[in-house]
């Protein structure tokens, strides 16, 4: 019944690990996306792939590295992370590109040590 | 840039009273506006959105806003919260046209704590 789900919901690791989030939606939309919530609670969005092709590349390090195998999920994965990297990563997925609503996952708070 | 601010960081408000988080935003062009909540440890969900039409559009719970596009603003208002009401509040701009590609730019979040 969940829309868009990720996995996992809590991730606690050492620096300098690699490690992946996955997000999955069964809406049937075109366009998936990662925002990153800071402490602050500031989002910001990281990447968009729209029928698996990469459309949003914000200033993000290039140890951030999606992949979208199809066009109903978005990973994530993160290598040799940093203390800097704990936050709350969402994804979202809409309809298209073009101005819709966007529905969001439940979360994954990422813990670096 | 394009940016979205709200005004107010943290609301402290009883039951009953009346509610106004302030959004505005820097861009003249076509704008897409949502507000979204997240209740304590849960997702983002759509309060509320703005594509079109009757400025004044009316979201679930309650929960209206309204578009000026003279003042670039988007505030969102209730006229008798509840205590299940508090929550963080974001305002999100989708800036039209360009390589926008649907993107959400937020505003900082507006907590809202409404004391029973």
């Amino acid at each position: 019944d969940t829309a868009v789900s990720q996995t996992p919901k809590y991730l606690v690791t050492q620096m300098g690990n690699d490690k992946s989030i996955k997000c999955e939606q069964n809406l049937g939309h075109d366009t998936m996306y990662w925002y990153k919530q800071d402490s602050k609670k500031f989002l910001k969005i990281m990447f968009s792939y729209n029928n698996k092709e990469l459309i949003i590349n914000e200033t993000v390090p290039n140890r951030f590295s999606p992949k979208s195998p199809d066009k109903a999920h978005l990973n994530l994965h993160i290598n040799s992370l940093e203390l800097g990297d704990s936050a709350v990563y969402f994804c979202a997925s809409s309809p298209g590109t073009s101005y819709n609503e966007q529905f969001f996952g439940p979360g994954t708070r990422l813990t670096v040590l | 840039a394009q940016s979205v601010s709200q005004h107010n960081h943290h609301v402290i408000l009883s039951e009953a009273a009346s509610l106004e988080l302030g959004c505005n935003y820097s861009y003249g062009g076509t704008v897409n506006l949502f507000w979204y909540v997240q209740y304590p440890g849960q997702h983002l969900q759509l309060l509320l959105k703005y594509f079109s039409g009757d400025p004044l559009v009316k979201g679930i719970k309650g929960f209206e806003a309204e578009f000026i596009k003279s003042k670039f603003s988007f505030n969102l208002r209730k006229p008798s919260v509840q205590w299940s009401d508090t929550a963080e509040y974001f305002c999100a701009v989708i800036f039209a046209g360009g390589t926008s590609y649907g993107k959400l730019t937020f505003g900082q979040g507006t907590i809202l704590t409404v004391h029973p």
